[in-house]
């Protein structure tokens, strides 16, 4: 199946710093790639929808000024934690849809961000 | 807004049982997914549901679409160490979007 590379798989950073995480489709583009946000041991939360070229969507409660999301090319997107504050440690991981097209669409995952923010 | 649950929340079963998770969305979807997540790993995809009433099968894992497509259910039959983790269906909906359920956490006792 498609492969999503996701980096780095752990960032451990000081109180106010920003963190960038990327995520890539390896093998297929995609126009469209999804952010999550994880807490331990519960579901997956959407935070932003990047579309390739245009500005993201971010969810309800979602701050845009606080998660940047980038997605400048058809197989790379960024999102950066700009001034991370320990609330914000989490598991981020990213997801682009298959080559297919269309509404019916499956996910695949990165591998994930385990961010922990001192 | 969509609202997809899940239930149980969490399942302890021997080896060998059944199980079984449910999963209903607050709104008619396009199709569900499921996906399973190991400890400490991220989401893999399972499968995907599109037509009322469907139903697929994987193995021991059985997967159903409600006619209504508002609900779905992932069945394993005779489980093993090896299907511990945590189960999540999502839900697409009219917009692309998809949502995740809060899942349900299975162990599965040797």
């Amino acid at each position: 199946g498609a492969v999503v590379s996701q980096h780095p798989s752990r960032v451990i950073c000081k109180s106010g710093t920003s963190v960038k995480i990327e995520c890539r489709s390896l093998d297929f583009q995609a126009t469209t790639m999804f952010w999550y946000r994880q807490f331990p041991k519960q579901s997956l939360m959407l935070m932003a929808t990047s579309n390739e070229g245009s500005k993201a969507t971010y969810e309800q409660g979602v701050e845009k000024d606080k998660f940047l999301i980038n997605h400048a090319s058809l197989t790379l997107s960024t999102l950066t934690v700009t001034s991370a504050h320990p609330e914000d440690s989490s598991f981020y991981i990213c997801s682009a849809s298959s080559p297919s097209g269309g509404i019916n669409e499956k996910l695949f995952f990165g591998s994930g961000t385990q961010l922990s923010v001192l | 807004g969509q609202q997809v649950m899940q239930i149980p929340q969490y399942q302890h079963v021997q080896e060998g049982e059944d199980f079984t998770t449910y999963c209903n969305s607050s709104t008619t979807l396009s199709n569900i997914q499921w996906y399973k997540q190991r400890p400490g790993g991220h989401p893999v995809f399972l499968i995907q549901l599109v037509k009322s009433g469907e139903v697929k099968k994987q193995k021991r894992l059985t997967f159903q679409f409600g006619e209504a497509k508002k609900n779905s259910s992932l069945h394993i039959t005779a489980t093993q160490t090896t299907d511990v983790g945590t189960y999540f269906c999502a839900g697409q909906d009219s917009y692309d979007k998809v949502i995740f359920g809060p899942g349900t956490s299975l162990s599965v006792i040797p």
